[in-house]
């Protein structure tokens, strides 16, 4: 069956330095990728895209990589700020259109000053 | 534009109660999602529609849910009867075809159901 993973302990680090979250995914060919960033009480918000055929896309502080080959997305925030914390979600379609997104369950990360 | 609107924003009725969840997308977005999110499972999808039409409702938990988008810029999500396994978040959500950004979802800020 499809599957896509997230860890789903939080994950906590310090001010400054790089968070990386982890996507994997099982059964899924996806056209794309997505992360989006959820805070508490409010609906998901759009980060990044990447596509199938794209290795790294870039936005300001964040990194996403997409290995379709090890079926893996992993997602940077370099130079963490305590205003980063939240729950990250990562998302796959197969249609490659915008339609029936599956998101992974969210890693909750924790920015400590 | 406003982006997604949803309403209410906190619904709390008693089992057996009918629920109806209201959504805006945003103006000239195509697609309409409906999601469910709760602690153990997540986000799901539950149905979305394409130009005010069904496409594909297999996240529908059972007969008990029903969603209709009568025109491009209203679409409801009813629950009857409710019951208290049905309390979640409840999430609205659109997208463009053609627009900038047209492969993101934009999502309302949800409806928190209680089902007592």
């Amino acid at each position: 069956s499809q599957k896509i993973e997230q860890n789903s302990e939080a994950l906590n680090i310090q001010e400054g330095k790089t968070a990386t979250l982890t996507c994997n995914y099982t059964n899924y060919s996806p056209a794309y990728l997505q992360w989006y960033r959820q805070d508490p009480g409010r609906g998901p918000v759009f980060l990044l895209l990447i596509r199938e055929n794209e290795k790294e896309k870039r936005k300001e502080r964040l990194k996403v990589t997409f290995d379709t080959t090890l079926k893996q997305s992993l997602f940077h925030i370099t130079a963490s700020q305590p205003a980063d914390s939240a729950t990250y979600l990562c998302a796959l379609d197969t249609t490659g259109t915008a339609s029936k997104l599956t998101f992974g369950t969210g890693t909750r990360l924790q920015v400590t000053l | 534009d406003a982006g997604v609107i949803q309403s209410p924003r906190h619904e709390v009725t008693e089992m057996g109660q009918e629920v109806t969840l209201r959504c805006k997308p945003i103006s000239g977005h195509d697609y309409l999602f409906w999601y469910r999110q709760t602690m153990m499972r997540g986000l799901e999808l539950l149905i979305y529609f394409n130009n005010n039409v069904p496409i594909d409702d297999s996240g529908m938990p059972e007969d008990r849910f029903s969603a209709k988008m009568p025109n491009a810029s209203f679409s409801t999500l009813k629950i009857q009867p409710s019951e208290p396994r049905d309390s979640a978040v409840y999430f609205c959500a659109s997208s463009g075809t053609g627009l900038a950004g047209e492969e993101t979802q934009y999502f309302g800020p949800g409806t928190r159901l209680l089902v007592l």
